[in-house]
């Protein structure tokens, strides 16, 4: 099976612009799970999709904000981008996710840099 | 050892040895504990689990310590191999939306 595929790998933007990035999970699992990852700071969750619909929400602003494709595909938007915004998104991918411990497939995330 | 917010801790082994990474984590009531190896430019790999019920957990070449009184985890590696070289960390919780990351600890390993 193919892995977890994140796209793009690096992006640069400025203050104030607005992003998005996308993720296609290994075929079958319908559980798409988005984490900023910052040095110092760990893994963050930000949220799930299950079946096109937002599950669960970390303690993210509203300008982080995603959706689930039928497919499964998913994407992730942050608006009026802030310089701390700058981190490696991961996106994981599980069968069943949210309340389960189903093993979670790591994508290898989109590097953004906020100038 | 590593604790969630804390500057990346590193650990360089030679290759051969045995290696010992340990996490500290925060909450007693958390039920699953998981560590991740992530190497450079990739996404984190699951290596092992382990949860409350349990105390010790073998896989192939890893073991994974859990300690419930001092809420302390650690993984071992057998035989560290240069391939080991990478980031590890810990995770605490009770299900995939309920998880806390540490850090990680870099292990690099010398030839």
């Amino acid at each position: 099976k193919a892995g977890v595929t994140q796209t793009p790998r690096y992006l640069i933007k400025t203050r104030g612009q607005q992003v998005t990035l996308s993720c296609s999970p290994i075929s079958g699992h319908r559980s798409v799970s988005w984490y900023q990852q910052t040095p110092g700071q760990g893994l963050q969750f930000l949220f799930e999709y299950f079946s096109e619909t937002q599950r669960n929400k970390g303690n993210f602003p509203g300008r982080f904000s995603g959706r689930q494709f039928s497919n499964s595909r998913s994407e992730m938007n942050v608006s009026t981008l802030e310089l701390g915004d700058s981190a490696l998104y991961l996106c994981a991918s599980t069968l069943l996710g949210g309340t389960t411990t189903d093993t979670q497939y790591f994508g290898p995330g989109t590097r953004l840099t906020v100038l | 050892g590593e604790s969630v917010g804390l500057h990346l801790p590193t650990l360089s082994v030679q290759e051969g040895d045995n290696s010992i990474i340990n996490c500290a984590y925060s909450n007693s009531a958390s039920d699953y504990f998981i560590w991740y190896k992530q190497e450079s430019g990739k996404g984190p790999q699951f290596i092992i689990d382990i949860r409350s019920n349990m105390d010790k957990r073998q896989g192939q070449r890893v073991t994974v310590l859990l300690n419930k009184t001092v809420k302390h985890l650690s993984l071992q590696i057998a035989a560290t191999q240069p391939g080991d070289s990478a980031v590890y960390f810990c995770a605490e919780g009770l299900h995939n939306n309920d998880m806390r990351f540490g850090a990680g600890t870099r292990l690099t390993v010398k030839p």
